[in-house]
């Protein structure tokens, strides 16, 4: 187990639901960030916060809403999405302030299906 | 030009081979490197970070040539294990949270 859970674990929605992704780390680390992974293409980095700040946001479209209460936390809220967000969105924690030295530990990921 | 290559493969090599994969980065800026690894419907999983002088884990080689652009990954005496896909991750800049994913390169070790 890497210390970073992600609920739930495969999720249908239909384009017109509102849904979240929940991410917990149990790692102390600071700094938590959500991918998506689509197939045949590499992870893409969606957002990171560092202590509870959002220090990246890799220009999602605004159907994806990020939100990080404290630094063991992070959501991804959903709403109006479209087929092709189909994908496995996978949240990551590192530890430490000082962006990129540090190794990224990833949840499960949850698989998500868009009618 | 991709921020970072791989081959995707797959290699298939029988127990017991080496096999190498490379990848290229376009960033001469870029500051740290990794290697992780993902079996199928899991998540990645960090094998080795990349230093500049070269690192040695076990049967993992890991190499960086920052005047070619390119890191490498040796992997000796194969296991059926060692089945997977192996994920070169670059950080884009010093001291910011990107971190650029490659495709990734399957490998298939057979017996």
């Amino acid at each position: 187990e890497t210390g970073v859970t992600q609920t739930p674990r495969h999720l249908v929605m239909g384009m017109t639901n509102k849904k979240s992704l929940k991410c917990e780390q149990h790692l102390g680390h600071n700094a938590m960030y959500w991918y998506k992974q689509s197939a045949k293409k590499p992870l893409e980095l969606m957002f990171v916060y560092s202590l509870e700040e959002r220090v990246e946001n890799n220009s999602v479209p605004s159907r994806f809403s990020p939100e990080c209460p404290n630094s063991s936390h992070l959501f991804l809220h959903l709403h109006t999405l479209q087929p092709e967000d189909s994908a496995l969105y996978l949240c990551a924690s590192t530890l430490g302030s000082q962006g990129g030295y540090n190794e990224q530990f990833f949840g499960p990921g949850t698989r998500l299906t868009v009618l | 030009r991709k921020e970072v290559e791989q081959d995707p493969g797959p290699f298939n090599v029988p127990e017991g081979a080496t096999v190498a994969f490379n990848c290229t980065y376009s960033n001469s800026a870029s500051q740290s490197f990794f290697w992780y690894r993902q079996d199928c419907r899991k998540e990645p999983k960090l094998l080795m970070s990349v230093y500049s002088s070269g690192n040695e884990d076990g049967r993992f080689t890991a190499q960086l040539n920052r005047a070619s652009q390119y890191i490498s990954l040796l992997i000796r005496d194969s296991k059926l294990s060692d089945s997977a896909t192996y994920l070169c991750v670059v950080n884009a800049l010093s001291g910011t949270y990107k971190y650029i994913f490659g495709t990734g390169t399957r490998l298939k070790v057979l017996a």
